[in-house]
C-alpha cells in the first residue's frame, strides 16, 4: 500500500527561524516524491520534486531511503513561506497519494 | 501563464440529483485527473484519463462516477446521484505528455456541497 504520513497538523515559526516540515512514506519500490503547497485562496501548486534535486524559494527536500523521508527544510523561514504544504508520492502509477498536510505559520 | 480552470467554484445540490464539474485544462496536456478533499482530510484520488479513456481509477470511483472529455478542451466529472459524503472539494489536473512523473498542474477546485 501507499502512504504519506506528515506527522504534523500545525507548525508556528518565527520569521528567520529554520522550520522542517516532516514527511514519512510507506511503498515497497522506489517512489517519486512532491512537495505542493497551497498558500491562501490558491491553488495547489508543485513546489519541488526529488528527481529535479532543486532548490526552490529557499526549500529542499532530501529523500532518505533508509527511514522512508522527505522531510522539506528551509534555514531561515519567510513570512511569505506561511501556508499550507503536502508530501506526495507517485510510485508506479499516475496518481499521486497525499498527506493531510501541514499549515505553516510564520510569525513576524 | 496557462492555468487548469474549473467551474463552477461552488455547488450546491440536493441528494440524488446528478452534478457535473466541469473542467479545462491546459491546451496542449494529454493527461488529466480529478482528486477531491473532504473537509479536514486528505487530497485523494479518483481517476486519471488519456487518449479518451480512463487509465487508472480509486476504489472512490464506483457506477456513480463518470468523466467524459466532450470536445477539444472540456474535461467533466459526473457524479450520477450524489450522496451527502459526495461533500467536498473536487480539484481537476493536467499534465503534459511523456515522463508520468511530470508535474500535474492543478485547478483551483470546485467546492461541492450535497444537502
Amino acid at each position: 500500500a501507499q502512504r504519506v504520513t506528515q506527522p504534523e497538523k500545525l507548525l508556528s515559526v518565527f520569521k528567520g527561524a529554520p522550520v522542517e516540515l516532516k514527511c514519512n512514506y510507506s511503498y515497497s519500490g522506489s517512489p517519486e516524491l512532491f512537495w505542493y503547497v497551497q498558500y491562501s485562496r490558491q491553488r495547489l501548486q508543485l513546489l519541488l520534486r526529488h528527481i529535479s534535486r532543486e532548490s526552490i524559494k529557499g526549500f529542499t527536500a532530501d529523500l532518505n531511503k533508509g527511514e522512508t523521508s522527505f522531510h522539506l527544510k528551509k534555514p531561515f523561514a519567510q513570512e511569505e513561506d506561511s501556508a499550507m504544504y503536502y508530501c506526495a508520492l507517485q510510485g508506479g502509477s499516475e496518481k499521486l497519494v497525499f498527506g493531510k498536510g501541514t499549515k505553516l505559520t510564520v510569525n513576524p | 501563464e496557462p492555468e487548469v480552470t474549473q467551474t463552477p467554484s461552488h455547488q450546491v445540490t440536493q441528494m440524488g440529483q446528478e452534478v457535473i464539474l466541469r473542467c479545462v485544462p491546459i491546451s496542449n496536456h494529454l493527461y488529466f485527473y480529478w482528486y477531491r478533499q473532504i473537509l479536514g482530510q486528505k487530497v485523494e484520488f479518483l481517476v486519471s484519463f488519456y487518449n479518451n479513456e480512463i487509465s487508472e481509477k480509486s476504489e472512490i470511483f464506483d457506477d456513480q462516477f463518470s468523466v467524459e472529455r466532450p470536445d477539444g478542451s472540456n474535461f467533466t466529472l459526473k457524479i450520477r446521484s450524489t450522496k451527502l459524503e459526495d461533500s467536498a472539494m473536487y480539484f481537476c489536473a493536467s499534465r503534459t505528455s511523456g515522463y508520468s512523473y511530470n508535474e500535474q498542474f492543478f485547478g483551483p477546485g470546485t467546492r461541492l456541497t450535497v444537502l
